[in-house]
């Protein structure tokens, strides 16, 4: 079955610590994202990558860093500077980032502090 | 649609009823819509999408209304079972700003037996 796989599912976060998200696709799909969801918000992109080696800053990129070596992967690092990670994760992709079509997701990962 | 706080709105209906779920969005220049199911714990799922041309779109069991003028979206869900219950959520995307697409908080469903 074609999908986006995370992982872990639950992963917790020492003070200091990075620690690193997993998303993988087999969509054949060029464009990736990464979402923050916190209660009662909605999703806020923290990075995006339309091809491979190619990658952008969304809307809360502070503390994060991400990396596309390889069209189905995207994984996502929380450093140490992010001061407030606990959230759930969302990876998702689409086709081609320039039209209008819905993202498909994985089922998330949920990072907590130790 | 926007909400603002911890809680999400709740919408509340008897096994066998019509949902309806509301959405107000926030860009006039928007013309793509999309409505998000999540279940607890997971990511979300796509329900059913409509185009700015249009003002209505069915599926099985959903069916979704676009009034632009005042930028208003809903998704009413028909015989409402108890499967259904979860979070919905909007989504809207133009083709300004580099087709970002923006996410409403959500309303929670839940579906009484």
């Amino acid at each position: 079955d074609g999908g986006i796989t995370q992982s872990p599912k639950y992963l917790f976060r020492k003070e200091g610590q990075n620690v690193t998200l997993s998303c993988e696709q087999n969509l054949n799909h060029d464009a990736m994202y990464w979402y923050r969801q916190d209660p009662g918000q909605g999703l806020r992109l923290i990075y995006y990558s339309q091809i491979v080696n190619d990658f952008q800053k969304g809307d809360i990129a502070e503390g994060y860093s991400v990396s596309r070596e390889k069209k189905e992967s995207f994984p996502l690092t929380v450093t140490s500077a992010q001061k407030n990670p606990t959230a759930f994760y969302l990876c998702a992709s689409r086709w081609d980032r320039n039209s209008n079509q819905p993202q498909h997701f994985g089922d998330g990962t949920r990072l907590s502090i130790l | 649609g926007e909400s603002v706080g911890l809680h999400l709105p709740t919408l509340s209906v008897q096994e066998g009823d019509n949902s309806i779920i509301n959405c107000a969005y926030s860009n006039s220049a928007s013309d793509y819509f999309i409505w998000y199911k999540q279940e607890s714990g997971k990511g979300p799922q796509f329900i059913i999408d409509i185009r700015s041309n249009m003002d209505k779109r069915q599926g099985q069991r959903v069916t979704v209304l676009l009034n632009k003028t005042v930028k208003h979206l809903s998704l009413q869900i028909a015989a409402t079972q108890p499967g259904d219950s979860a979070v919905y959520f909007c989504a809207e995307t133009g083709n300004t700003g580099g087709f970002k697409t923006i996410f409403g908080a959500g309303t929670r469903l839940f579906v009484k037996a």
